[in-house]
């Protein structure tokens, strides 16, 4: 167990709704970053969050956002959804914002968008 | 659980032999590489890591070996057992001000019995 909690683990929606995955990050952990793996993408970096403030963005669309709350938990939103957001979409912490450190990771959030 | 990546690469090894895991990385102002381990259904775990300034770091049964100037990583896995069955990533933090951990795309270890 990494200590990372993420909910729902399984999600199954429509084309064009809106769903918002949550991630509570380790204790102490003030990094929150935001994976997207699919089977022919690998793991995609999205975005990171450090003590509440965006530290760095990856391949994130226009249609996801995402924030950190002041208690540190965080949600990834995803809107106006496509066949193609089908993913597992994890959520990693760290305590440091820098990247340098380990990345401890959730379970993920599997996504399928029918 | 479900399988991740099915068109990774795939290294069939036997148990009880050494197993490496190549990785090229993509950028050459990278300062941070991590290996992760996932196992089918998991999120990735943490396995070990290496600062650019090293060119080998040893854990326990894996080594880690960084060679910038052919922008190079490998995990030695000592002794593979089938618990060591996973997709296993290499990672590259960009560092500086763009601080993005970046994943390679994964290589499928098989361990036959």
């Amino acid at each position: 167990d990494s200590g990372v909690t993420q909910t729902p683990k399984h999600l199954i929606t429509a084309t064009g709704q809106r769903v918002t995955l949550r991630c509570s990050p380790r204790s102490g952990d003030l990094s929150v970053y935001w994976y997207q793996q699919s089977l022919d993408q690998g793991l995609q970096f999205l975005i990171q969050y450090y003590n509440g403030e965006e530290r760095a963005k990856g391949n994130i669309l226009e249609r996801f956002s995402a924030q950190q709350f002041p208690d540190l938990h965080s949600e990834l939103n995803l809107s106006s959804l496509e066949l193609g957001d089908s993913a597992l979409y994890f959520c990693a912490s760290s305590v440091v914002g820098w990247g340098i450190g380990e990345l401890f990771f959730g379970e993920g959030s599997r996504l399928t968008v029918l | 659980g479900e399988s991740v990546g099915l068109h990774l690469p795939t290294l069939s090894v036997q148990e009880g032999d050494n197993s490496i895991i190549n990785c090229a990385y993509s950028n050459s102002a990278s300062d941070y590489f991590i290996w992760y381990k996932q196992e089918s259904g998991k999120g990735p775990q943490f396995i070990i890591d290496i600062r650019s300034n090293m060119d080998k770091r040893q854990g326990q049964r894996v080594t880690v070996l960084l060679n910038k100037t052919v922008k190079h990583l490998s995990l030695q896995i000592a002794a593979t057992q089938p618990g060591d069955s996973a997709v296993y990533f290499c990672a590259e933090n960009y560092g500086g001000a763009t601080n993005k951990l970046i994943f390679g795309t994964g290589t499928l270890l098989a361990v036959q019995p």
